[in-house]
C-alpha cells in the first residue's frame, strides 16, 4: 500500500543533543511537509518541499533543519532541542498546489 | 493572519444522532477545505475535502460549505464510539493547509 512513513516513531533525546528524524513515501507525491503538533493545538508547519524548492515558515526557529535528498525522503533536524520542542512531529505529503495531505504517523519527541 | 476557527468543545453526543461539527475561516482566498479526524496521540486522517459550494457526501459522512459566510461544516450521521476523536478543519490557498485547533468530538453508548 502507498504510504507515508516516520522513523523512529518515539524518540527520546538529552536537551542540546541534535536528534534526526526522518519521513519517506511511496505516494511519489511532490510536496512534503514537516509540521509540529503539542497536546490540545493545531498543527504547525514548519516548512515544506514542493520538489527540491524549500519553503521555510518566517516564524520556524533557525535550530529546526530540513534536507530533502531526493523524491521520496525527508528529513528533519533539530540542532539543539530545548524543552519547549518536545511535540509530535508530522510529515505530510501532497500531490499538488491545493490538493489534500496524506500524514504520516508522526514521531513522539520527549526531550529530557 | 490566515484563522481557522472551530469550537474546542467538547461536544458530545448520543449514539445514532447526528454531530454537527462547525468551523469559520478569515481568508476568503481559501478555496480548498478538508476535515481531519485524529485520534488521541494519532496522526490526522483525512475524512472529506470539499471544494464547491453545498453539500458533500461520503457515506456518513456530509461536508457543507458556504464561502459567502465562509463557513465549512462536517455532518456525521448514524454517530458511532469510534467516531469520538477530535475533527480538524482546515483551509487552503495554495499547497499550505490552515488548521483550526479541532473539536473534540465525544459519543456517548
Amino acid at each position: 500500500d502507498a504510504m507515508v512513513i516516520q522513523n523512529p516513531r518515539y524518540q527520546v533525546t538529552q536537551f542540546g543533543k541534535p536528534v534526526t528524524l526522518s519521513c519517506s513515501q511511496t505516494l511519489n507525491h511532490n510536496v512534503m511537509y514537516w509540521y509540529q503538533q503539542k497536546s490540545s493545538q493545531a498543527p504547525k508547519l514548519l516548512f515544506h518541499y514542493y520538489d527540491k524548492d524549500f519553503n521555510n515558515e518566517a516564524d520556524t526557529p533557525d535550530n529546526f533543519q530540513s534536507r530533502r535528498p531526493n523524491t521520496s525522503f525527508c528529513f528533519l533536524d533539530i540542532r539543539s532541542p530545548g524543552l519547549g520542542d518536545a511535540a509530535m512531529y508530522l510529515c505530510a505529503t501532497s500531490s499538488e498546489h491545493g490538493n489534500e495531505q496524506f500524514f504520516g504517523p508522526g514521531t513522539r519527541l520527549t526531550v529530557l | 493572519q490566515k484563522e481557522v476557527e472551530q469550537n474546542s468543545g467538547p461536544l458530545s453526543v448520543p449514539e445514532g444522532a447526528i454531530a454537527s461539527l462547525n468551523c469559520t475561516y478569515s481568508d476568503r482566498g481559501s478555496q480548498s477545505f478538508f476535515w481531519y479526524r485524529q485520534y488521541s496521540g494519532k496522526s490526522p486522517e483525512l475524512i472529506m475535502f470539499i471544494y464547491s459550494n453545498g453539500d458533500k457526501e461520503d457515506g456518513r459522512f456530509t461536508a457543507q460549505l458556504n464561502k459567502a459566510s465562509q463557513y465549512v461544516s462536517l455532518l456525521i450521521r448514524d454517530s458511532q464510539p469510534s467516531d469520538s476523536a477530535t475533527y480538524l478543519c482546515a483551509a487552503s490557498e495554495s499547497e499550505k493547509l490552515t488548521f483550526g485547533t479541532g473539536t473534540r468530538l465525544t459519543i456517548i453508548p
